[in-house]
C-alpha cells in the first residue's frame, strides 16, 4: 500500500475563510478521491481529483465551494471555501494503486469551522 | 453513488466470542467489496476484500460474498479488545468509487 500524508492533520477556522488541504503520496497512484465524513457519520465522496484535469464532483458537491487540484501522480489539493459551521468534517484523500481495486486512506484533516 | 446497508449497532461481544457484522448492496453490478477498521479519531484502515462469492479468511477474520442475494459480511474470531472500532463495508462501483455503509460500532467487553 501507499504511505499517504495530509496537512494540516487539523484546523480551526472562521466563517468565511477557505481552507487548502494537501495530500501527498509516496509513489505514483492512478486515481485520488476526496471524502468527507461528518460527526458521527460515515464517509461521503465528494470528487475524484483528475490529473491533468478538472475534478469529477459528486452529486452535491461543487467546483466553486470544493476547488480541487491535481497537478500530477503522487498530489492533491482539496480547499474548501466560505466555510460555514456545517462544513466541519474530517477530510479524506484516499488512492487506488495499480494492483487490486482497494482504496488505501490518508490520516485525514479536522477541521472546525467557528 | 450506490446504497450500501449494514446491521444496527452497536454490537457488544465478550472477548474471545465471534463478532458478526452483515451489509447489503443495491448494485447488482458491483463487484468489489472491501470492510475497513476505524479506530475512534482514525482514518478507516483496509481490513479485507472480497471479489468472488464464498469465503475469504485472513487470520482472525473471514469475509462472506453472496453476490445472487447482495450480501456481504464480516466475522471476527476470537474477538479481542483491540478490535473495539467501527467497521465500514463499503462497495465498489465499475468507476472505482467506494460508497460506504454507516458502520457498525463493535465493543468487545474484557
Amino acid at each position: 500500500s501507499a504511505v499517504i500524508s495530509q496537512k494540516p492533520s487539523r484546523d480551526i477556522c472562521q466563517r468565511g475563510t477557505s481552507l487548502t488541504i494537501q495530500c501527498q503520496v509516496d509513489s505514483q497512484v492512478t486515481m485520488m478521491f476526496w471524502y468527507r465524513q461528518q460527526p458521527g457519520q460515515s464517509l461521503t465522496l465528494i470528487a475524484t481529483a483528475n490529473q491533468g484535469s478538472e475534478a469529477t464532483y459528486e452529486s452535491g458537491f461543487v467546483i466553486d465551494k470544493f476547488p480541487i487540484s491535481r497537478p500530477n501522480l503522487t498530489f492533491s489539493t482539496l480547499t474548501v471555501s466560505n466555510m460555514s459551521p456545517e462544513d466541519s468534517s474530517i477530510y479524506l484523500c484516499s488512492v487506488r494503486t495499480g494492483g487490486p481495486e482497494t482504496q488505501y486512506f490518508g490520516p485525514g484533516t479536522r477541521l472546525l469551522v467557528l | 453513488q450506490k446504497e450500501v446497508e449494514q446491521n444496527s449497532g452497536p454490537l457488544s461481544v465478550p472477548e474471545g466470542a465471534i463478532a458478526s457484522l452483515n451489509c447489503t448492496y443495491s448494485d447488482r453490478g458491483s463487484q468489489s467489496f472491501f470492510w475497513y477498521r476505524q479506530y475512534s479519531g482514525k482514518s478507516p484502515e483496509l481490513i479485507m476484500s472480497i471479489y468472488s462469492n464464498g469465503d475469504k479468511e485472513d487470520g482472525r477474520f473471514t469475509a462472506q460474498l453472496n453476490k445472487a442475494s447482495q450480501y456481504v459480511s464480516l466475522l471476527i474470531r476470537d474477538s479481542q479488545p483491540s478490535d473495539s472500532a467501527t467497521y465500514l463495508c463499503a462497495v465498489n462501483s465499475p468507476d472505482y468509487k467506494l460508497s460506504f455503509g454507516a458502520g457498525t460500532t463493535v465493543t468487545v467487553r474484557a
